[in-house]
């Protein structure tokens, strides 16, 4: 089966500039959770969707956004891209959005704004 | 607080040493599960166990094994008999009772020397 897959696998944009990513989760996965992962340190929570609707949300800026389609896969949408957006975006699937539930990762997105 | 700390930034072994990756975990919740990954130069975190707040069974899988200690709030980590594939950073997470965020430690760097 296939893992979590995400688009594109790297991405260079200029400041100010929008940016969207994808993430198709695991075959009947129902939940997707977005993290930024800046270089050198840990992944930091961004947002997390189950069947379409948003259950969490990280301590990020409005610039950030997220949506989840009927079939599960999402996209992030970031805004007026700043310098320190650069990072690795990771996405995670699981069965269900509850805390009892292991989180799958995708290789990311590797995000450098000039 | 929802807290994980890491205190070992970079450990440095010669193969076949045993090595022992610490963590330390913040949170006022009964009910919460920990998480161990793994993440090679590629990107992708890769998942290695989940264990909840009520099993405080020491777990091992071939040559990984985990220690739980709910008195010293730990989920420490040890490698057996390491491997150069063993390289990567590893990085313990938390999952609170609020849904299904995961808040991760800065990770630690593991470089297996041949």
């Amino acid at each position: 089966d296939a893992g979590v897959t995400q688009s594109p696998t790297h991405l260079i944009k200029t400041r100010g500039q929008h940016v969207t990513l994808r993430c198709s989760p695991i075959s009947g996965h129902k939940s997707v959770s977005w993290y930024q992962q800046v270089l050198g340190q840990g992944p930091q929570f961004i947002f997390q969707y189950y069947e379409k609707e948003e259950r969490g949300r990280g301590n990020f800026p409005d610039r950030f956004s997220a949506r989840q389609f009927p079939n599960y896969s999402s996209e992030l949408n970031v805004n007026a891209l700043l310098l320190g957006d650069s990072a690795l975006y990771l996405c995670a699937s699981s069965l269900t959005s509850g805390i009892l539930e292991t989180q799958y990762f995708g290789p990311g997105t590797r995000l450098l704004v000039l | 607080a929802q807290k994980v700390t890491q205190a070992q930034t970079e450990i440095s072994v010669v193969e076949k040493e045993d090595v022992t990756l610490d963590c330390v975990y913040e949170t006022r919740d009964t009910t919460y599960y920990l998480f161990w990954y793994k993440q090679p130069p590629s990107g992708e975190l890769v998942f290695l166990i989940r264990r909840n707040s009520f099993d405080e069974q020491n777990e091992i899988s071939g040559r990984y094994s985990w220690n739980f200690q709910k008195s010293t709030s730990s989920f420490n980590f040890t490698i057996t008999a390491s491997q150069v594939v063993d390289s990567a950073v590893y990085f313990c997470a938390l999952s609170p009772n609020q849904g299904g965020k995961l808040i991760f430690g800065q990770g630690t760097e593991l470089s297996v020397k041949p």
